[in-house]
């Protein structure tokens, strides 16, 4: 079963506005990770957040991170139409297993032009 | 650097039959990590090498399997093909495996099962 779940399932805006897409989770984690992916491709690495972080920036990528809701958001400012694509959080369970990344079920985004 | 590469992309096979895909890492990367994913399901963990031996395994039957070879190139194998492993088969590499960084995604095979 998926450790993520993301929300909205999908979300539709204007080129220029801002994208908020949220996460939560069920057990207690090391980090985790936003991963982009264009219809039909693979996954892209978009950023990684550890448990002891709260917020990062890259680009105009803005996540934070809520150990104490276990929830998490990705915030993606002045959208274009290249940002359209699925997002997908993934988390590392903080339980002694090795590596084991646990996708949810993803967020589609529509960016008009 | 080049990344991670899959063969085949596309593959049609009819039930009963079997499947090997083929995964080459980044080079220098050790880990590969097995996915699954269908528009129902999602993103399914199937498996992970680590310098050729299974670390991690995922709720999946034995007739997934996979090895890694001492390249660190990896293979999975699918016997028995049902409709229901129609479906993207994506492979990722990383230097020590995703609970110290990020995963490198190849662009996957996708598996059609008639």
């Amino acid at each position: 079963s998926q450790q993520g779940e993301e929300d909205p399932q999908a979300l539709s805006i204007q080129e220029g506005e801002n994208a908020t897409m949220n996460c939560s989770y069920k057990t207690s984690i090391n980090n985790l990770q936003w991963y982009r992916q264009n219809s039909g491709r693979g996954l892209v690495h978009l950023i990684l957040i550890r448990s002891n972080e709260r917020e990062k920036h890259s680009g105009r990528l803005r996540v934070t991170l809520d150990t104490s809701k276990k929830s998490s958001s990705l915030l993606i400012t002045a959208s274009r139409a290249a940002d359209t694509a699925s997002y997908f959080c993934a988390t590392d369970p903080n339980t002694g297993a090795n590596s084991k990344l646990t996708f949810g079920k993803g967020i589609t985004l529509s960016v008009r032009p | 650097k080049a990344g991670v590469t899959q063969t085949p992309r596309y593959l049609i096979k009819t039930r009963g039959q079997q499947v090997t895909l083929s995964c080459s890492p980044i080079s220098g990367h050790r880990s590969v990590s097995w996915y699954q994913q269908t528009p129902g399901q999602g993103l399914q963990f199937l498996f992970e090498y680590f310098s050729e031996t299974q670390r991690n395994k995922g709720n999946f039957p034995g007739r997934f399997s996979g090895r890694q070879f001492s390249n660190s190139r990896s293979e999975m194998n699918v016997s028995t093909l049902e409709l229901g492993d129609s479906a993207l088969y994506l492979c990722a590499s990383s230097p020590a495996g995703g609970r110290n960084g990020e995963l490198f995604f190849g662009e996957g095979s996708r598996l059609t099962v008639l």
